[in-house]
């Protein structure tokens, strides 16, 4: 079964360093996403991304923040100046279409340390 | 905020069927009920969903009230592998849907030997 893959697995940085986290959508999938959760919080929304653009944003997602899809595989979220409670699971997702009947499939994620 | 409401926690004996509540008596026409667990901070995992009848697939059962208000996702012979937040998530279906999921608390399962 296709899924969605995410490196690096776990990513330690030094604070105030970029840091470039990756994603491989499932290959026919057209809507991508990026969810965090910090430890022992609720999974949360990033943004959402559909033919090159960004759909929606949240608070979170502020000018720190960027998504790219630089080529028809990867899917990729930069942080540009990482500060300490940027630290948590960062979930990558992609669906065919837009939910309703078509669920969102999740990687297994990476893991952010801020040191 | 979730638009949901689910229990914290509820235990199993293993091979037992394990049914999880889920409050959404807000719900509009064009919602589906969407079921997901995460099983130790892995990625959420996709279940089942709904809009209006009784769904089956493989890994569950999720039984709608007919005034839609409220589900139960049914696992029929749960195992230790189980084990996970099971998270219920309305979610919108029109013009103006970004395919955000917005995550509750979710109800910690835990099936015991």
């Amino acid at each position: 079964e296709p899924e969605v893959t995410q490196t690096p697995s776990h990513q330690v940085t030094q604070m105030g360093q970029e840091v470039i986290l990756r994603c491989v959508p499932i290959s026919n999938h057209l809507y991508f996403y990026w969810y965090r959760q910090i430890l022992g919080q609720k999974v949360e929304f990033l943004v959402s991304f559909y033919n090159n653009e960004i759909s929606e944003k949240s608070e979170i997602f502020d000018d720190q923040f960027s998504v790219e899809r630089p080529d028809g595989s990867n899917f990729t979220l930069k942080i540009r100046s990482t500060k300490l409670e940027d630290s948590a699971m960062y979930f990558c997702a992609s669906s065919m279409r837009l939910q309703g009947d078509q669920p969102q499939h999740f990687g297994d994620g990476t893991r952010l340390s801020i040191l | 905020d979730a638009k949901t409401t689910q229990p914290p926690s509820m235990d199993c004996a293993e091979g037992r069927a394990a049914n999880l509540p889920c409050n959404h008596s807000t719900i509009s026409g064009n919602e589906y009920v969407y079921w997901y667990r995460q099983i130790h901070s892995q990625g959420p995992q996709y279940i089942i969903h709904g809009l209006k009848n009784n769904e089956t697939n493989e890994m569950a059962s999720l039984i709608i009230t007919e005034d839609r208000k409220s589900s139960t996702l049914i696992l029929p012979h749960a195992t230790l592998r189980d084990t996970a937040v099971y998270y219920c998530i309305v979610i919108f279906e029109g013009s103006g849907n970004t395919g955000k999921l917005i995550f509750g608390q979710g109800t910690t399962l835990q099936v015991k030997p």
